[in-house]
């Protein structure tokens, strides 16, 4: 069964600083990769995903990430963070051998501080 | 577009009781839906997997007799919660992908249930 790690459960940030928050998964032939944000008491918003391409996806608001195949990770970086971007961000991964089933990380807060 | 909307946002009931939850595709037809469990500050973890005219597929350890799951439209799915017990105050959310194969799914915002 497919496994997602984000190896920080809680990343403090100050505002306009670079944040990273990784994330690795068990191996698999074909798998897709989703982050999502989610902010208190409402559900999962995509922030942004690969599917195929290019290994470096980008999101609308300042985010990307990078698909690294050999080290099964999918890490999320910011170079400058604002104070709206503290929430619960959540990766994971869709694993074709298993019926496209998604399976989340444990999650990573991230509180920016001013 | 794709827009989940589930209902109630939020919920009290008393031990013993039942709580239907609602989860709507509103601009989409999702064939199947989802349906997560949230503890406070962990991950989300599948309940079941809702397909419509059939009957829903359980994550081992879930109750199906307990949370039961109707996918009676390609554009709704309920769970209910029967027989609620004080344990199975937590975050429900559903979700249902827009498409086949890769696409994303697309999440409601979650209905927290508290049984008192």
């Amino acid at each position: 069964a497919q496994s997602v790690t984000q190896l920080d459960s809680q990343v403090p940030v100050f505002e306009e600083a670079p944040v990273e928050l990784r994330c690795n998964y068990s191996s698999s032939v074909s798998v897709y990769l989703f982050w999502y944000v989610q902010y208190p008491n409402q559900g999962l918003q995509l922030l942004l995903k690969y599917l195929s391409g290019s290994t470096l996806v980008e999101s609308i608001n300042g985010f990307e990430a990078e698909f690294n195949k050999s080290q099964t990770s999918f890490h999320l970086r910011k170079p400058s963070v604002h104070i709206s971007d503290t929430a619960e961000y959540f990766c994971a991964v869709s694993d074709l051998d298993a019926g496209n089933k998604l399976t989340f990380g444990g999650g990573t807060r991230v509180l920016v501080k001013p | 577009g794709a827009v989940v909307s589930q209902h109630p946002s939020r919920v009290i009931c008393k031990s013993g009781t039942s709580v239907k939850i609602e989860c709507r595709s509103l601009d989409f037809q999702a064939t199947t839906m989802f349906w997560y469990r949230q503890f406070p500050k962990q991950s989300l973890m599948l309940m079941a997997t809702s397909n419509e005219g059939s009957k829903a597929t359980y994550e081992q350890g879930v109750e199906k007799d307990k949370f039961l799951i109707n996918h009676a439209s390609l554009t709704l799915s309920t769970l209910t919660v029967t027989s609620a017990h004080p344990e199975d105050s937590s975050f429900y959310i559903c979700s249902a992908r827009d498409g086949t194969g890769p696409s994303p799914l697309h999440f409601g915002n979650g209905t927290r249930l508290t049984v008192t």
